[in-house]
C-alpha cells in the first residue's frame, strides 16, 4: 500500500528554522516526484515545489523559489521542506504529493500525506 | 504564468440535484487539467485526470469535460459525502502547476 506519512504539527517563533518530513512507503519512492503544496488557514492549495529523490532535481514555484528549500534522503525514503527563517505569514497547512505521470502529457498527483501543521507565532 | 478561475467559489445544493462547477485557463492548456475533492480536515484527493478521465475508484456521478480554456466538473446526483471543496489543477507549463481558487459544495 502507497503511503505518504508527513511529521508532526510544529508550533514556532518568528525567525526560527524548520524542516518537515514526508516519508514515502509501499512504492519505489526513487521513481517518482515528490511535491509540496500549501494552504494557508481558510485558503486554497498552493503548489510550491517538486524534487526526484532518484537524483534530488528540484523545481520550485516562483514564488517559494528562495522562500523554503526542498531536499530529499532516498536511503530513507523521506522528502524534506525547509525553512531557514520562518515568518507568521508561513503559518499554514502543508502537504506532500507523490506525482506520476503515466503517459506523456498525463500528470497528476495520486497520493497525498495527511498534511503537517505548521503554526508560527511570537 | 497560467491562471485558472474557477466558479462559483460556493454553492449550496440539495441531495440528487446536479451539480456543475466551471474552470477557465487563461491560455489554451489543451486537455492538461486535473479535478480534486478536499473534504474538510483531509488531504486533497484525485477525481479526475485529463479533463475527463475518472480516476480508478471513484464513483461514476463524478465527471469532468473540456478542453482549451474552459472546463467542466459535474456531479450527476449530489451525496451528502460529496460535501468538500473542490479544485481544478492545470499542468500544461510542466513542472509549474497551478491551482484554481477552489469550489465550496454545501448540502442546502
Amino acid at each position: 500500500e502507497v503511503q505518504l506519512v508527513q511529521s508532526g504539527a510544529e508550533v514556532k517563533k518568528p525567525g526560527e528554522s524548520l524542516k518537515i518530513s514526508c516519508k514515502g512507503s509501499g512504492y519505489s519512492f526513487t521513481s517518482y516526484w515528490i511535491g509540496w503544496v500549501r494552504q494557508m488557514p481558510g485558503k486554497g492549495l498552493e503548489w510550491m515545489g517538486i524534487i526526484y529523490p532518484g537524483d534530488s532535481d528540484t523545481r520550485y514555484s516562483p514564488s517559494f523559489q528562495g522562500q523554503v528549500t526542498i531536499s530529499a534522503d532516498k536511503s530513507i525514503s523521506t522528502a524534506y521542506l525547509q525553512w531557514s527563517s520562518l515568518k507568521a505569514s508561513d503559518t499554514a497547512m502543508y502537504y506532500c504529493a507523490r506525482r506520476v505521470v503515466p503517459a506523456p502529457m498525463r500528470d497528476y498527483f495520486d497520493y497525498w500525506g495527511q498534511g503537517t501543521l505548521v503554526t508560527v507565532s511570537s | 504564468d497560467i491562471q485558472m478561475t474557477q466558479s462559483p467559489s460556493s454553492l449550496s445544493a440539495s441531495v440528487g440535484d446536479r451539480v456543475t462547477i466551471t474552470c477557465q485557463a487563461s491560455q489554451d492548456i489543451s486537455n492538461y487539467l486535473n479535478w480534486y475533492q478536499q473534504k474538510p480536515g483531509k488531504a486533497p484527493k484525485l477525481l479526475i485526470y485529463d479533463a475527463s478521465n475518472l480516476e480508478t475508484g471513484v464513483p461514476s456521478r463524478f465527471s469532468g469535460s473540456g478542453s482549451g480554456t474552459d472546463f467542466t466538473f459535474t456531479i450527476s446526483s449530489l451525496q451528502p459525502e460529496d460535501i468538500a471543496t473542490y479544485y481544478c489543477q492545470q499542468y500544461d507549463n510542466l513542472p509549474m502547476y497551478t491551482f484554481g481558487q477552489g469550489t465550496k459544495l454545501e448540502i442546502k
